[in-house]
């Protein structure tokens, strides 16, 4: 699976929008790209994840480059209850390899505090 | 209703015991894993199993043994526990047709060893 980086901390006031960039400059063609977050003493979080393609639910939108070499996650109007550490991943597609569909490689993520 | 729920907690004991964590999950998914968070916060998987059956181990000592009894459970028992234990467990489930990518992450059970 690729390797993602992202920045240690962000910072965002309450009510605009977080922007967390990720990249992935190694990324293989039929890679996704995941985000989960992990609040503080509680269990990582499914957000969205996307292949080339712009994403976007209820709570975030994905933005893919053209190139697919780095993603931005984006939180429209952060809340305090935003606050935690986001990560990105990229993996092989579900089902490729058999086996491995659940194996979640995840780096030390982007700790983002949100500010009243 | 918790879809994936941890027992214990917490659990703080001293090395050489023998200890167990329950993992159930009530989602109807067919696949549960278990992760650990070290101090570093690094978030690894150990194991996974399918309809019971183990299809991922990831190098870890054989002191730790996951046993699912059904789909819906999944528990780990450590023997001989090491100060290196102490760690965050997480259990996770998904469903494995037309898995998404989207792991059901439990709360955690927060072990040290003294």
């Amino acid at each position: 699976d690729a390797k993602t980086t992202q920045p240690t901390s962000m910072d965002c006031a309450e009510g605009r929008a977080a922007n967390l960039p990720c990249n992935h400059s190694t990324i293989s063609g039929n890679e996704y790209v995941y985000w989960y977050r992990q609040i503080h003493s509680q269990g990582p979080q499914y957000i969205i994840h996307g292949l080339k393609n712009n994403e976007t639910n209820e709570m975030a939108s994905l933005i893919i480059t053209e190139d697919r070499k780095s993603s931005t996650l984006i939180l429209p109007h952060a809340t305090l209850r935003d606050t935690a550490v986001y990560y990105c991943i990229v993996r092989a597609p579900p089902n490729a390899g058999g086996t491995s569909y659940g194996k979640l490689t995840f780096g030390q993520g982007t700790i983002l505090t949100v500010h009243p | 209703d918790t879809a994936v729920s941890q027992t214990p907690k917490y659990l703080v004991t001293q090395m050489g015991n023998d200890k167990s964590i329950k993992c159930e999950q009530n989602l109807g998914h067919d696949t549960m894993y278990w992760y650990k968070q070290d101090s570093k916060k690094f978030l690894k998987i150990m194991f996974s199993y399918n309809n019971k059956e183990l299809i991922i181990n990831e190098t870890v000592p054989n002191r730790f043994s996951p046993k699912s009894p059904d789909k819906a459970h999944l528990n780990l028992h450590i023997n001989s526990l090491e100060l290196g234990d102490s760690a965050v467990y997480f259990c996770a489930s998904s469903q494995q047709t037309g898995f998404t990518g989207e792991l059901f992450f439990g709360e955690g059970s927060r072990l040290t060893v003294l």
